[in-house]
């Protein structure tokens, strides 16, 4: 398996530019999760889903945030408009149940917004 | 609200220097708590579960405890390639159970 796939890498983007990041989680797991990482706030949960449903976006900054999940093999997160405080490295992750599991996570994609 | 709090920020040992990673936490109903290490650039990897007070997990050089406030990551004789941020994280056994709420890690350096 190749784990859970996130793209792209890297992503400059200029201010009030929307941002697209993909993340594609292990097959058969059936929970997916965004988070942030900063140095200043650590590691954050943005949203959770499982069998494809947002179950907590809670954690989703503002309106500018959005995230979908049309099918149990693919999820984006978006960001209309950018702004430079969104520079931060963004992680999917998934697990085969939404609790009690470890959670494996993607590579990340670190973006920065000018 | 859970919180985390992981003692010290970076912590710089000699290759061979045993020592140990804290992990403060408070939650009204431990699920678990987890151990992650994170090498530059990547994301976070599973080490370890701890479910209860007492309960002790080993890898390696790692052996992880865990009592009702905190949890200590020890890491006996450590290698150069031990060098990464350790991360912890814990979850309840709340309605927000799939959750993770990490700390913001120590950074371990091992020198040869």
């Amino acid at each position: 398996d190749a784990g859970v796939i996130q793209s792209p890498r890297h992503e400059v983007t200029e201010m009030g530019q929307e941002v697209t990041l993909r993340c594609k989680p292990i097959s058969g797991h059936n929970s997916l999760f965004w988070y942030r990482q900063t140095m200043m706030r650590g590691l954050e949960l943005l949203i959770y889903f499982n069998n494809n449903v947002p179950i907590d976006d809670s954690g989703m900054p503002e309106d500018r945030f959005s995230a979908k999940m049309p099918n149990a093999s693919f999820s984006t997160l978006k960001i209309q408009p950018s702004e430079p405080r969104d520079s931060a490295v963004y992680f999917c992750a998934s697990s085969p149940e939404g609790w009690g599991g470890s959670y494996t996570f993607g590579s990340g994609t670190r973006l920065t917004v000018v | 609200e859970d919180q985390v709090t992981q003692s010290p920020e970076a912590l710089r040992l000699q290759e061979g220097e045993s020592s140990s990673l804290n992990c403060s936490y408070t939650v009204s109903g431990l699920r678990g708590l987890f151990w992650y290490r994170q090498d530059p650039g990547k994301g976070p990897e599973f080490l370890f579960t701890l479910y209860s007070a007492g309960e002790e997990k080993e890898k390696e050089r790692l052996k992880a405890t865990l009592t009702k406030k905190e949890s200590f990551l020890h890491i006996t004789a450590p290698k150069p390639e031990d060098s990464a941020t350790y991360l912890c994280a814990v979850q309840d056994s709340g309605g927000s159970n799939y959750k993770l709420t990490f700390g913001k890690g120590t950074l371990l350096t091992v020198n040869p």
